[in-house]
C-alpha cells in the first residue's frame, strides 16, 4: 500500500541557511499534518492543511511556512535555520478533514541537521 | 490544554511475558486516541486507533482499551517478542482539525 513519502530523508544546514521540506500524502487524502521530533522529545504539531487552506497551526516559528498544492503535496520552509531547529519532521496525511475519527498516517520523516 | 501522560518511560520484560502500557489523559473530550510505534530515529507506525465512543480495539497480538471517563488508555500486547522493542507512543485527537497531542512514550525492550 501507498504510504506518505517524505524528502529529502536527511539534511544538513549551516545556521541561518534556508532548508525546504516536502511530503507527498497519501493518495487521495486530502489533509497533510507538520510535526517536530526533538530529540528525546515527543513529536509537537507545527501546522496543519485541508484542501490546500491551513486548517490549523500550533507552535510554528515564524520563520518556518508552509503550503499545500493543487496535488494536494505540502512544502516546510524553514528559513534563518537555528541550532534548535535540529530534529525529525514528521509528515502526516488523512483522509478528510482529519476531525471525527480520521487516522494519521505517519512519512518517514526528513532528519534536520543544522551545523 | 491536553496532557497526555505515558508511565512508565520504559520497560523492559523477558520473551514470553505480556506488556501493559500505560496511557493517561488531562481532558476527557477526545475524538479519538491512537498508538504509535516507533523504532531509534524513524517513522512513527500508526498500531490501532480507537474512537471515541470505542471501549476497544484489537489487533493480532495487539489490544488497546479506552476509558474517557477516568482518562486513561491501555496498550497490551501479548507474548511479546524481542521484535516488539520500541518505543510506544499515545496520541489523543483534541480538537477538530486533527492535531494530535502525543505522550513522551515508553520505552520497551524484550529480551531474548
Amino acid at each position: 500500500a501507498a504510504g506518505v513519502i517524505q524528502s529529502p530523508r536527511h539534511l544538513i544546514k549551516e545556521k541561518r541557511e534556508t532548508a525546504t521540506l516536502k511530503c507527498y500524502p497519501i493518495p487521495r487524502h486530502d489533509t497533510v499534518y507538520w510535526y517536530q521530533q526533538g530529540p528525546g522529545q515527543d513529536p509537537q504539531f507545527l501546522i496543519s492543511f485541508y484542501e490546500k487552506m491551513q486548517s490549523d497551526k500550533g507552535s510554528i516559528p515564524d520563520r518556518f511556512s508552509a503550503q499545500q498544492f493543487s496535488d494536494y503535496h505540502s512544502e516546510l520552509n524553514m528559513s534563518s535555520l537555528e541550532l534548535g531547529d535540529s530534529a525529525l519532521y514528521f509528515c502526516a496525511s488523512s483522509p478528510g478533514t482529519g476531525g471525527i475519527g480520521d487516522e494519521q498516517f505517519f512519512g518517514p520523516g526528513t532528519r534536520l541537521t543544522v551545523l | 490544554k491536553q496532557e497526555v501522560t505515558q508511565i512508565p518511560a520504559a520497560l523492559s520484560v523477558p520473551e514470553g511475558e505480556n506488556l501493559v502500557l500505560n496511557c493517561s489523559f488531562t481532558d476527557s473530550a477526545i475524538y479519538n486516541l491512537q498508538w504509535f510505534r516507533q523504532d531509534p530515529g524513524k517513522g512513527l507506525t500508526s498500531l490501532l486507533l480507537i474512537q471515541s465512543s470505542q471501549r476497544e480495539q484489537t489487533s493480532g497480538r495487539l489490544n488497546a482499551s479506552l476509558d474517557k471517563s477516568s482518562g486513561r488508555s491501555t496498550l497490551y500486547i501479548a507474548a511479546s517478542q524481542p521484535g516488539d522493542s520500541a518505543t510506544y507512543l499515545c496520541a489523543a485527537l483534541t480538537d477538530s482539525w486533527g492535531k494530535l497531542q502525543f505522550g513522551a512514550g515508553t520505552q520497551v525492550v524484550v529480551t531474548p
